[in-house]
């Protein structure tokens, strides 16, 4: 079965620092790879999808990237962060063309100060 | 937006009890998923539905699909304190990679 590794579990990074998020993910090959984002108390905002390796579609134009540089490795980053980038961040895969659902990753908490 | 929307937002019920959440959306659908998640933590698949399907039926769960009416309910029967988490809706589009678009979500709470 999939499993989905995500850290770090919790960060705290003050305004204007980069980040650098990791997704990691076991028991499959060539999923699809999403990074969502949740507000606290909110559903899921999807930020990026990727259906291969260097293959990166963004949803939503903000101040964050992605990149795939391996076929089970998915990276988050941003050069400089704002305040608005708090939230929980998770980390999903689907097994296409297995299905459509979803298998997410535990999440890392990013405060920004 | 294609973002769904659950109903309603907060829901409080003894143990024992039949819990049902509501889930609106807005455009075509390929199928409509449930999700659970705990809180702080990552969510987990509970059921898909078709969008040539009415009704699905796994464990103590039941969801509803109204395609006509771009709504869906999930039923959670003899709930237990364990089922205390939020519960998401999210629909998959006719095209697109798989990509889902979630609902706001219903926070459960069941009382011992």
């Amino acid at each position: 079965s999939q499993t989905i590794h995500q850290w770090p579990a919790t960060l705290v990074q003050p305004v204007g620092s980069p980040l650098s998020l990791e997704c990691t993910v076991e028991g499959t090959s060539n999923p699809n790879l999403y990074w969502y984002r949740q507000a606290a108390g909110r559903g899921l905002q999807l930020l990026f999808y990727s259906v291969g390796i260097g293959q990166i579609s963004s949803e939503v134009p903000q101040n964050l990237s992605a990149s795939r540089p391996q076929d089970r490795q998915f990276i988050l980053s941003s050069k400089k962060l704002l305040l608005s980038d708090s939230g929980f961040y998770l980390c999903a895969l689907a097994a296409s063309p297995l299905g459509y659902e979803q298998y997410f990753g535990p999440g890392t908490r990013l405060t920004v100060t | 937006s294609q973002q769904g929307e659950e109903d309603p937002q907060a829901l409080s019920i003894q143990e024992g009890e039949n819990a049902t959440m509501n889930c609106s959306y807005k455009t075509s659908i390929n199928n409509l998923q449930w999700y659970r998640q705990n809180s702080g933590r990552g969510l987990v698949h509970l059921i898909l539905i078709r969008s040539n399907e009415r009704e699905k039926h796994s464990g103590r769960l039941r969801v509803t699909l109204d395609t006509s009416k771009k709504s869906s309910s999930l039923l959670i029967t003899a709930s237990r304190a364990a089922d205390t988490a939020s519960y998401f809706c999210a629909t998959a589009s006719q095209t697109g990679a798989n990509n889902l678009f979630f609902g706001t979500g219903t926070r459960l709470t069941v009382i011992p």
